[in-house]
């Protein structure tokens, strides 16, 4: 079955340095991705998002990459701040599915 | 001004009880959905409506019936409750389905 994981639980940075989540999907026909962060306390709130037809998308201080042949995904965050700590969730869905199959998460934890 | 709102944040009742959670979106959004997140922080999608006609039901108890008196609102009802429905419950939205979702900050349900 399609299934999407990400390779560590728990992420600790220093403030100031880049940041780089990773996910992994298994579904070949996944044709659209989506970053989530998750604050304490509050839902997910969508961060970036990516088709297939891309492999770079950039948006203020993150930058999603898709390397579509291993099936992997990954979220970079630059300048890492306090504010950013969260979990994070990649999310995937494909043409046709009217849902979006979520990742286990991985928390972010930046130390000053 | 809030997006996605949901109500009660928290609910606290004893196994065997019957419980109703509301959500509301002031988005013009097409589709709603509920998710369930347990405690390692796994979100899994329990139904989704289209402009109020449900479309999808991912393998939920027939104990948990969603109603959507309108595109703007999605209830989730619970009857019979039991200690494993202890988690936390999301709302969200999307413009169209498989579009990104806007999520509630969450009703977390404790059962005694």
């Amino acid at each position: 079955g399609e299934s999407v994981g990400l390779h560590l639980p728990t992420l600790s940075v220093q403030e100031g340095d880049n940041s780089i989540i990773n996910c992994a999907y298994s579904n070949s026909a996944s044709d659209y991705f989506i970053w989530y962060k998750q604050e304490s306390g509050k839902g997910p709130q969508f961060i970036i998002d990516i088709r297939s037809n891309m492999d770079k998308r950039q948006g203020q201080r993150v930058t999603v990459l898709l390397n579509k042949t291993v099936k992997h995904l990954s979220l970079q965050i630059a300048a890492t701040q306090p504010g950013d700590s969260a979990v994070y969730f990649c999310a995937e869905t494909y043409t046709g599915r009217r849902a979006l199959t979520f990742g286990s998460g991985t928390r972010l934890q930046v130390q000053p | 001004d809030t997006a996605v709102s949901q109500t009660p944040k928290y609910l606290v009742t004893q196994m065997g009880n019957d419980k109703s959670i509301k959500c509301e979106q002031n988005l013009g959004h097409d589709t709603m959905y509920w998710y369930k997140q347990d405690s390692k922080k796994f979100l899994k999608i329990m139904f989704s409506y289209n402009n109020k006609e449900l479309i999808i039901n991912e393998t939920v108890p027939n104990r948990f019936s969603p109603k959507s008196p309108d595109k703007a609102h999605l209830n989730l009802h619970i009857n019979s409750l039991e200690l494993g429905d202890s988690a936390v419950y999301f709302c969200a939205s999307s413009p169209k389905q498989g579009q990104p979702q806007h999520f509630g900050d969450g009703t977390r349900l404790s059962i005694l």
